[in-house]
């Protein structure tokens, strides 16, 4: 079952614009990573926040975590059409053993 | 060098037939993982290790069958192929000690059973 869900399911923009990823989860966690896709490739972790963090930061990534709504947001500033690419939350799974459930994905298109 | 590689990364079978993708890591970590991906279904967890006599069922592990022959080394094999089996596979790695943590994840296989 999924865990995580991303919305929008895709998501086009032009460059220079900022780009905004919702995901929802279902039970409690104790952290939340984002991950991205470029075509037909693995997966590259961006970041990681924490049950106790409320917003992250790192370069042009911005993430935030409201445990109340069970969400957290991937924000990417001043985009880029190298930002191209698939973007997929992932939570623990259950008893936190270190497997990850990962959501549909949100796929973004930056035109330059 | 990449630090997760699968082999191969490309490949075309019948029904029927058995097959077997690799993956090695250099990380060193203890943790490996096989995930499918399909169009439109995100990743989906098909098996996972912790340590090599640590063997377990992901959420979509009937038709496949793992070995994992050392720490370094997880096998995924398909012992008679069917067409829905059709789908992009990644392995991936983490550090066990770091608790549930980043995973780093294989180039990836395509597998087109026909």
């Amino acid at each position: 079952s999924q865990q995580g869900e991303e919305d929008p399911q895709a998501l086009s923009i032009q460059e220079g614009e900022n780009a905004t990823m919702n995901c929802s989860y279902k039970t409690s966690i104790n952290n939340l990573q984002w991950y991205r896709q470029n075509s037909g490739r693995g997966l590259v972790h961006l970041i990681l926040i924490r049950s106790n963090e409320r917003e992250k930061h790192s370069g042009r990534l911005r993430v935030t975590l409201d445990t109340s709504k069970k969400s957290s947001s991937l924000l990417i500033t001043a985009s880029r059409a190298a930002d191209t690419a698939s973007y997929f939350c992932a939570t623990p799974g259950s008893s936190n053993t270190g497997k990850l459930i990962f959501g549909q994905g949100t796929t973004l298109q930056v035109k330059p | 060098d990449a630090d997760v590689t699968q082999t191969p990364r490309n490949r075309i079978t019948k029904t029927g037939k058995r097959i077997m993708l690799e993956c090695s890591q250099t990380k060193g970590h203890d943790r490996m993982y096989w995930y499918r991906q399909d169009p439109g279904l995100g990743l989906r967890l098909i098996y996972y290790s912790f340590d090599v006599k640590d063997i377990n069922k992901g959420e979509i592990s009937d038709g496949y069958s793992v070995s994992r022959q050392a720490q370094a080394k997880f096998s995924l094999s398909l012992e008679s192929a069917i067409p829905n089996q059709t789908a992009l596979y990644f392995c991936a790695t983490s550090d066990g000690k770091r608790g549930p943590g980043e995973q780093f994840f294989g180039p990836g296989t395509r597998l087109t059973v026909l």
